[in-house]
């Protein structure tokens, strides 16, 4: 079967560094996403990785392992905004996009 | 910017009820998908439409049909509500052109059938 595994909770200070786990076992392989979703919201496009290594954006950054189905979200210098859920989704062989269950991300001041 | 709507934000139903739910995007997008989303689980797709009057079932569409008349406009219905399906509905829709086809998200139905 095809399986996205993330943890659910973590917590972290303002200011400082965390990184979100995502591992995958999926039929095929057509790229993976990072999505933030404030509780209450839509989920918004965070980044897109399909090929291996590490791809920044601003304060967000994210990298890939293929080889490991594996991959993480880095963010930086946490504000209190960035509490909410992080969602890690693959796309399949077919294009279809498989989701992890999310990560709720605590900002503590 | 990509708009994706749906027609409300929350929704009360009785058992029994059929229910529609309406998405619309503004960006030309052929891709359109509906999703429920419950906690402790990851979105979960119920169909999907890669053109108009086209539609494919995803994982869970028991209980659950769609249309697509018109490019921008997608719905999802609910023949006969049942309480099981009292969730979050989300709705998105994504460009076959570009490099990742992202999905963007419309701000989501909360359904609760009673």
């Amino acid at each position: 079967g095809q399986n996205i595994d993330q943890p659910t909770e973590m917590t972290a200070t303002e200011g400082a560094i965390v990184q979100i786990n995502c591992t995958y076992q999926t039929s095929g392989f057509n790229g993976l996403f990072w999505y933030q979703q404030h509780a209450g919201e839509a989920p918004t496009f965070l980044s897109y990785n399909v090929l291996d290594g590490l791809e920044e954006k601003g304060r967000f950054s994210s990298f890939l392992s293929r080889s490991k189905g594996y991959s993480y979200l880095l963010l930086k210098e946490l504000q209190m905004k960035d509490s909410a859920s992080y969602l890690c989704a693959v796309m399949d062989s077919n294009y279809q996009l498989i989701w992890g269950a999310g990560t709720k991300l605590i900002i503590k001041p | 910017d990509v708009k994706v709507t749906q027609s409300s934000r929350y929704l009360v139903k009785r058992t029994g009820e059929k229910v529609f739910l309406e998405c619309v995007q503004d960006m030309d997008h052929e891709n359109m998908f509906w999703y429920r989303q419950d906690p402790g689980l990851g979105l979960r797709l119920i169909y999907f439409s890669y053109d108009v009057k086209m539609k494919e079932k995803g994982d869970i569409p028991e209980g659950y049909s769609v249309s697509r008349e018109k490019k921008e406009r997608f719905s999802l219905i609910l023949e006969s509500a049942s309480t099981n399906q009292t969730s979050m509905y989300l709705c998105a829709s994504s460009s076959l052109a570009g490099e990742s086809n992202e999905q963007f998200f419309g701000p989501g139905t909360r359904l609760t059938v009673l």
